[in-house]
């Protein structure tokens, strides 16, 4: 497609189980985000990849929470032993090059039960 | 460290007006500023981009105005309409590092 993709769309798990959300880049994108945004509030920088380089994890909230992109293809986040606090909207991002900016997929809504 | 803010949190307005949402950022050592708009438990649309050594940037009744030196943007929305209702954000990109973000304006556009 010609947007990004994620999925699920809506997860809703109890608390203490692990969870993967998954991110589908525009192909080509070397560049790829994830951000968190709880209810009402602003976004929250996760991790970041770029290209080959070894990934910026400096917004990972705890060693509960990981990522993971192959190259320039798929990325996941897995969040173990999830807790309330983990409910939020999840968000993906994309880019080629900087002068073209950033497209973000529609999120994954995480409910921890 | 680079910091944004987006002046007001919040504004309502009847329908018809014209707006200005503000940004600013500390650091002007940007490669470029990004507006999205996000509507209520939805993802980001991107608005328009602005890059570095632009002025401004316009798509229909938006038009987005950027002052590196002075670390500024504006978003202009002319002939408000109920359907602009959502939250605006305003990011900037620093080099090849990651997108920093403002709060965002929630914008309300009365009938």
């Amino acid at each position: 497609g010609a947007g990004v993709s994620q999925s699920p769309s809506n997860k809703v798990t109890e608390k203490g189980k692990d969870v993967e959300l998954r991110c589908d880049p525009i192909s080509g994108h070397t560049a790829l985000y994830w951000y968190r945004q709880r209810l009402g509030q602003g976004l929250e920088f996760l991790i970041y990849f770029q290209g080959n380089s070894a990934p910026d994890k400096s917004g990972l909230p705890s060693d509960r929470f990981s990522a993971e992109r192959t190259g320039e293809s798929v990325s996941t986040l897995t969040i173990q032993r999830t807790q309330q606090e983990d409910s939020a909207v999840y968000l993906c991002a994309s880019s080629s090059r900087p002068i073209y900016g950033y497209t973000f997929g529609s999120g994954t809504r995480l409910t921890v039960v | 460290k680079q910091e944004v803010t987006q002046i007001p949190a919040a504004l309502s307005v009847p329908e018809g007006e014209n707006l200005v949402l503000n940004c600013s950022f500390t650091d002007s050592a940007i490669y470029n500023l990004q507006w999205f708009r996000q509507d209520p438990g939805k993802g980001l649309t991107s608005l328009l981009l602005i890059q570095s050594s632009q002025r401004e940037q316009t798509s229909g009744r938006l038009n987005a105005s950027l002052d590196k030196s002075s670390g500024r943007s504006t978003l202009y929305i002319a002939a408000s309409q109920p359907g602009d209702s959502a939250t605006y954000l305003c990011a900037v990109r620093p080099g090849s590092e990651k997108l920093v973000f403002g709060k965002g304006t929630k914008l309300t556009v009365n009938p």
